[in-house]
This record gives C-alpha cells, sequence and structure tokens, in this order.
C-alpha cells in the first residue's frame, strides 16, 4: 500500500530536549516536505527536499532542522523545542518536478506538545 | 501578496443536499487548483485537481469549476452523506510547484 509514515504520532516532551519526527514514504517520491498545522493559521511549509541531499526552506523554518540522506526518509529535528513549537506536524510527499502539478501524499500526522 | 480564501464559517446541510464550498484567490495567477479533504487530527487527502485551461471537473459526485476571470474555484459535493463532513481544504499551485494552502471550510452533513 502506497503510505507516507510518521512516528511518533503523539509527543509530549519539555523546552531543550532535542527530538527526531520520523517521515518515510514507499512511493519512490523524490520530493518531501514538512509541515506544521495551527489553528487559524492553516498549513505552513516548514522545509522541503526535491531529492537526496537536497533541502531548502519553507515558510517557517526557524528551530527546525532536515535531512535527507535517503529518497525514503526525511526526518524532521527539533534540536531545542520551545512551546511555540507545539503544533500538529505533516509529513508530505510527491513526485518529482516536470511530471506533473504537485499533488501531495501527506502523513498521518504527529502531535507535539512541549512544556 | 498571495492570498486564499475559503468560507470561514462552518457549512451545515442536510443529507441528500449539494454541498458548494468557494475558494477565492488574489495576486495570484495559478497553473491549477487543487481540493483537499481533510479529518479531524489527520493529514489531507487529495481529491481533485483542476488546470487553468480547463473550466469543469468530476469524479462520481464530487465537481470542481475554475474560474480564471473571477479567480475562484467552486467545489461541490452532490448528494451529500453524513460521512462527507470533513474540512475541505483548497491549494492553488504554480509551475513553481508551491502550493498556496487555504484555510478551509469545515462541512457538516446532517442526517
Amino acid at each position: 500500500e502506497a503510505q507516507v509514515t510518521q512516528n511518533p504520532r503523539y509527543l509530549i516532551t519539555v523546552t531543550g530536549k532535542k527530538l527526531t519526527v520520523t517521515c518515510s514514504q514507499n512511493m519512490n517520491h523524490e520530493y518531501m516536505s514538512w509541515y506544521r498545522q495551527d489553528p487559524g493559521l492553516g498549513l505552513r511549509q516548514i522545509y522541503y527536499s526535491m531529492n537526496v541531499e537536497v533541502t531548502d526552506k519553507g515558510d517557517v523554518p526557524e528551530g527546525y532542522k532536515v535531512s535527507r540522506k535517503e529518497k525514503r526518509n526525511f526526518p524532521l529535528i527539533l534540536e531545542s523545542p520551545s512551546p511555540n513549537q507545539t503544533s500538529l506536524y505533516f509529513c508530505a510527499s510527491s513526485s518529482a518536478p516536470g511530471r506533473g502539478p504537485d499533488t501531495q501524499y501527506f502523513g498521518p500526522g504527529t502531535r507535539l506538545t512541549v512544556l | 501578496s498571495q492570498k486564499i480564501e475559503q468560507n470561514s464559517e462552518a457549512l451545515n446541510i442536510q443529507e441528500g443536499k449539494t454541498a458548494t464550498l468557494t475558494c477565492n484567490y488574489t495576486n495570484y495567477s495559478p497553473a491549477y487548483l487543487q481540493w483537499y479533504r481533510q479529518d479531524p487530527g489527520r493529514g489531507p487527502v487529495f481529491l481533485l485537481l483542476i488546470r487553468e485551461n480547463e473550466k469543469e471537473k468530476r469524479k462520481e459526485r464530487l465537481k470542481v469549476t475554475f474560474d480564471t476571470t473571477l479567480k475562484q474555484s467552486l467545489f461541490h459535493i452532490t448528494a451529500s452523506q453524513p460521512a462527507d463532513s470533513a474540512t475541505y481544504l483548497c491549494a492553488p499551485g504554480g509551475n513553481n510547484r508551491k502550493l498556496i494552502w487555504g484555510l478551509g471550510t469545515s462541512l457538516a452533513v446532517n442526517p
């Protein structure tokens, strides 16, 4: 089954404790991205990756890091989480540029609470 | 700046009726427009895509229109069912592949 998986699905942590949210897709997609979704603000892109070893900032990259060492994985790293990073996070993937519009496949979401 | 507006108020309709959701955009000329469905706490799911040179697109009970003059897309669900209750997101996109996301419209279909 074609899918995007994220782990963990729920996480409660404390300020300053480094964490990683994993994302993996089995569709051989080149393009992957991370979003956060907050009430009244909608989906905002954090980082995206056009392919292995190619990453770039989205609209709200501050406080986040990503890496793309393998095509299927795109982890999101919070080196020093703060309460304003409490949010619902989604990983998404889509096919490469030049292969049509960017129809995105989303993961199930990770609800992060930073105390 | 680019702006996407969807009905901010929730839409409540009776089962069997047609639901119509609106997406307006400003300062933008998208090459295509996508509609997604999102259930509470879950990731958005792609429903339909319509390109700028298409007036209308259908898929089962769903229909999308795209009026580049009005800068508007309408999303219709005919013969609506309680299972259609969800939030529907509009996402215009351009040749740079960046999607601009609307905040979504919450639809409740009452039995």
